[in-house]
């Protein structure tokens, strides 16, 4: 049981470069979502999806695209890097139950910076 | 605007002693708080939660206070250790209104001094 796992952990891009994001769950869980923290912002999220085949923006969605094409998976996309994209970006999941004490599970992050 | 905020950016507290991490938040429509551990160069772990029905809950070395009145809450460690040391993300979602979502505080970042 791997949790939340996320590829690549690092990557360096050029302005305008292109790259995904890979998220992977093994939990079943229907909730995913990513977000960004940088210095003194904390946690922002970016995108998130309710189930496979939905997608929501978050706080701060401009410049990136997702989806969930299957359940255990969430992408993340980049089309034209820009340097302000540069951050720690977190994958997270968390199952639904009745119970509201339903948490997220965060994946290890991956720092991505655009030069 | 910042809906939780967590107004420490640091604070360094000797082993062996309590460590009161604090947040407040701005939405009243929050019902739902939990606190998040961060180490460096890994995902933020769950810690511990408090409902709004409540004013207290405790985990051991963790407790976390509410005041809803105040719309503040507090996250104590005792004793605190060196292994405590990391970044404290304070969290909060409206169960009712995007039960899905929530909204992150900057986060404290807590150094156990040996």
């Amino acid at each position: 049981n791997a949790g939340v796992t996320q590829t690549p952990k690092f990557r360096v891009l050029k302005t305008g470069q292109s790259m995904t994001l890979l998220c992977a769950q093994d939990m079943n869980h229907e909730y995913m979502y990513w977000y960004r923290q940088d210095p003194g912002m904390g946690l922002r999220l970016i995108h998130y999806s309710v189930g496979e085949g939905t997608t929501a923006k978050g706080e701060v969605p401009d410049g990136y695209n997702v989806s969930r094409l299957k359940k255990q998976n969430f992408l993340l996309g980049l089309e034209s890097a820009a340097p302000s994209q540069t951050s720690v970006y977190f994958c997270a999941s968390r199952g639904v139950t009745a119970s509201k004490e339903d948490t997220q599970y965060f994946g290890p992050g991956t720092r991505l910076t655009v030069l | 605007d910042q809906q939780v905020k967590q107004n420490s950016p640091s604070l360094s507290v000797q082993e062996g002693r309590i460590s009161i991490l604090n947040c407040d938040y701005t939405n009243s429509m929050f019902d739902y708080f939990l606190w998040y551990k961060k180490y460096p160069a890994e995902g933020p772990t769950f810690l511990i939660s408090i409902s709004s029905i409540k004013d207290k809950n405790e985990d051991g070395r963790f407790t976390v206070f509410l005041n809803k009145s105040a719309k503040h809450l507090s996250l104590h460690i005792v004793p605190s250790q060196p292994g405590d040391s990391a970044v404290y993300f304070c969290a909060a979602r409206a169960t009712n209104f995007g039960n899905e979502k929530l909204t992150f505080g900057t986060g404290t970042r807590l150094t156990i001094i040996p």
